[in-house]
């Protein structure tokens, strides 16, 4: 049973550019969570997601940041018109189903550096 | 504002001894708390979880001890071997909601020989 994966594992973006960052959760995992992690900081949420829906979007930035999570296929981060200070690491991590205490896995991350 | 509040920054160890790191929450609606361990380049791991109406839990050499009262929770490595030597990260999250994690800021442990 394969993991949660990302992709790519490193993004290089020039300003102005669009990012796209994807995640498949792992098999039988419906719900999505996306994190940022700035350097030397702890993770921080974004956005939470079902098939389908956006549940919780109170960590996303108003602007620029979008994401979705299709019925077929991996989810997707979206960053339009990149910045520097976009420059982090994105995990997406997934659980089997939403409620508290449910156990979320991690993928590797996606490493964007805006230059 | 930071919901979990993570101390210290780092932290070095000898081989054989015993890392505790701390971890203080305000939201009394949290509800869940886990431990994950990173390693560079890697993504965090699920080491351990505990829910308040528990004091401890251990697993193996690792040990969460929970202070309902006080809002403080802690990890004790015991026994702590270089390979152990990763990013510790608290976080909590609410019972009901999306479930999204709140993390501290991570300790950094170093375990030397």
């Amino acid at each position: 049973n394969a993991g949660v994966m990302q992709n790519p594992r490193h993004l290089v973006r020039r300003r102005g550019q669009e990012a796209r960052l994807r995640c498949s959760p792992m098999k039988g995992h419906s719900h999505v969570y996306w994190y940022r992690q700035l350097p030397e900081e702890g993770l921080k949420f974004m956005v939470y997601l079902q098939k389908e829906n956006i549940i919780d979007e109170s960590g996303m930035p108003k602007e620029r940041f979008s994401a979705e999570f299709p019925k077929e296929g991996p989810s997707i981060l979206r960053i339009q018109q990149v910045v520097r200070g976009d420059s982090a690491a994105y995990f997406c991590a997934s659980s089997p189903s939403g409620g508290g205490g449910n156990i979320q896995y991690f993928g590797a991350g996606t490493r964007l550096s805006v230059l | 504002q930071q919901q979990v509040k993570q101390s210290p920054q780092s932290l070095i160890v000898q081989k054989g001894g015993i890392s505790i790191i701390n971890c203080a929450y305000e939201n009394t609606a949290f509800d869940y708390f886990p431990w994950y361990q990173q390693f560079p380049g890697k993504g965090p791991a699920l080491l351990i979880a505990i829910r308040p109406d528990v004091s401890e839990k251990k697993e193996g050499r690792f040990t969460i001890s929970f202070n309902k009262s006080a809002k403080q929770f802690s990890l004790h490595i015991m026994d702590s071997q270089p390979g152990d030597s990763a990013t510790y990260f608290c976080a909590a999250s609410l019972q009901t909601g999306a479930n999204n994690l709140f993390f501290g800021t991570g300790t950094r442990l170093t375990v030397i020989p």
